[in-house]
């Protein structure tokens, strides 16, 4: 079992639809858990951490996390074809600051 | 927030050559990370490099391939060595922010091995 695991898509969307990805993680203990968008040919950038059970939302993007059921979600609103990229969701794991990644799941808003 | 600067940018190597990228931040940290995405892939921690201490390498990765320096705090290099056309990948090196909460990655450096 993969560490982290994503669905690889394409997940399809409509101009001003919500996006919905997933992600599950193994570690039990797993306390931080972020999400990176990354455009092709980019270096991966911070779009949230969630730390608690719950939601957290920044503007168009929802993070929930269930650490009972180990998933971690974003939720993008009104997604915009800016929002076309790779989505990775990672973890740290154990003690030590490393971050182990999804493979990512792409994302495409069309017109 | 943390500046990461890479070098090379990108470089075609030939097969059994070595290629050092280097990777400058504009503060001082504790912990350098160096991954590797290979085409259509996520991204895989290579190795953390603390300065004053050998890095510590991840399950599969070894420190006669990739070799580490540290020697301060804001500068990092990595070399790949003996390459083969399997090593052809991105190579990124990624620090934490000051405040904890987000990882900054470098530019990253695309090697291409022929």
């Amino acid at each position: 079992q993969k560490e982290v695991e994503q669905n690889s898509g394409p997940l399809s969307v409509p101009e001003g639809a919500i996006a919905s990805l997933n992600c599950t993680y193994s570690d039990r203990g797993s306390q931080s858990f972020f999400w990176y968008r990354q455009y092709s040919g980019k270096s991966p950038e911070l779009i949230m951490f969630i730390y608690s059970n719950g939601d957290k939302e920044d503007g168009r993007f929802t993070a929930q996390l269930n650490k009972a059921s180990q998933y971690v979600s974003l939720l993008i609103r009104d997604s915009q074809p800016s929002d076309s990229a790779t989505y990775l969701c990672a973890v740290i794991t154990g003690t030590a600051s490393k971050l182990t990644f999804g493979t990512g799941t792409r994302l495409q808003v069309t017109l | 927030s943390a500046v990461i600067s890479q070098k090379p940018s990108r470089d075609i190597c030939q097969r059994g050559t070595s290629l050092t990228i280097q990777c400058q931040v504009d503060s001082q940290v504790t912990m350098m990370f160096w991954y590797r995405q290979q085409p259509g892939q996520s991204l895989t921690l290579i190795a953390t490099a603390n300065q004053g201490s050998e890095a510590t390498y991840e399950s599969g990765f070894v420190i006669d391939k990739f070799p580490i320096s540290r020697p301060n705090l804001t500068f990092s290099t990595l070399t790949v060595s003996n390459m083969s056309p399997e090593d052809s990948s991105i190579y990124l090196c990624s620090v934490w922010g000051a405040s904890g909460n987000e990882q900054f990655f470098g530019p990253g450096t695309r090697l291409t091995v022929l």
